[in-house]
């Protein structure tokens, strides 16, 4: 078994702040992910990394930055925050890209901009 | 453009009850649906899965139902428990290319005691 930490559990931000999450995973996984979920839509796939030193981006990139700065760790970056802007940040890790596998999920950091 | 998508968005039912979540999707080449748990303050949490090629999977109380034809499924949740209010997600992959799931909007479900 394992675990993905993510910290921090609650963000509280001022608009145009560049904010930093990060997530931590214990599972030796190759690839990591940050998902942005909103209420109602669903999880939309931000960033992920197929191995350590690979950045990809997912739909919804625009307004990030994410850095992989080891297997076991994966950051992400809110470049400007927006004002109102409340969202929750999951972080997920997998042990295969090409053929699928279960993808487990931190808990969340919930961001709120003032 | 919304590529998997849920019904209904919240979902109340009594306990003992059948509680129905339906999902369905646009592109042909999914294979593979794992549908996903979220309980307030946790992540989603893989429930069960299902594979294009059966109709049927069940484990335990939960069953899904897929209809390739229709680009349907469904998951029946049987006797249902005031522990089983939760989020719950539909996902749906194109394997043999990459592990990158497209996310229904969810079904937020209700078990009344």
């Amino acid at each position: 078994g394992g675990i993905i930490t993510q910290t921090p559990k609650f963000l509280i931000g001022q608009e145009g702040q560049k904010l930093t999450l990060k997530c931590q995973q214990n599972f030796n996984h190759d690839t990591m992910y940050w998902y942005r979920q909103d209420s109602g839509k669903g999880l939309r796939l931000i960033y992920y990394s197929i191995t350590e030193n690979d950045l990809q981006k997912g739909d919804l990139s625009e307004g990030y930055d994410a850095s992989r700065e080891k297997k076991s760790s994966f950051s992400l970056t809110v470049t400007s925050a927006q004002k109102n802007e409340m969202a929750v940040f999951l972080c997920a890790s997998c042990r295969d890209w090409v053929n699928y596998a279960e993808q487990f999920f931190g808990p969340g950091t919930r961001l709120t901009v003032l | 453009q919304q590529q998997v998508r849920q019904s209904p968005q919240s979902l109340t039912v009594w306990e003992g009850e059948t509680a129905i979540l339906n999902c369905s999707y646009e592109n042909s080449a999914f294979d593979y649906f794992p549908w996903y748990q979220q309980f307030p303050g946790e992540g989603p949490a893989l429930l069960i899965a299902i594979r294009s090629v059966s109709d049927k999977k069940e484990d335990g109380r939960f069953t899904i139902f897929f209809n390739k034809r229709e680009k349907k499924l469904s998951l029946h949740i049987t006797d249902s428990q005031p522990g089983d209010s939760a989020t719950y997600f539909c996902a749906a992959v194109a394997t043999g290319g990459n592990n990158k799931l497209t996310f229904g909007q969810g079904t937020i479900l209700s078990v009344i005691p």
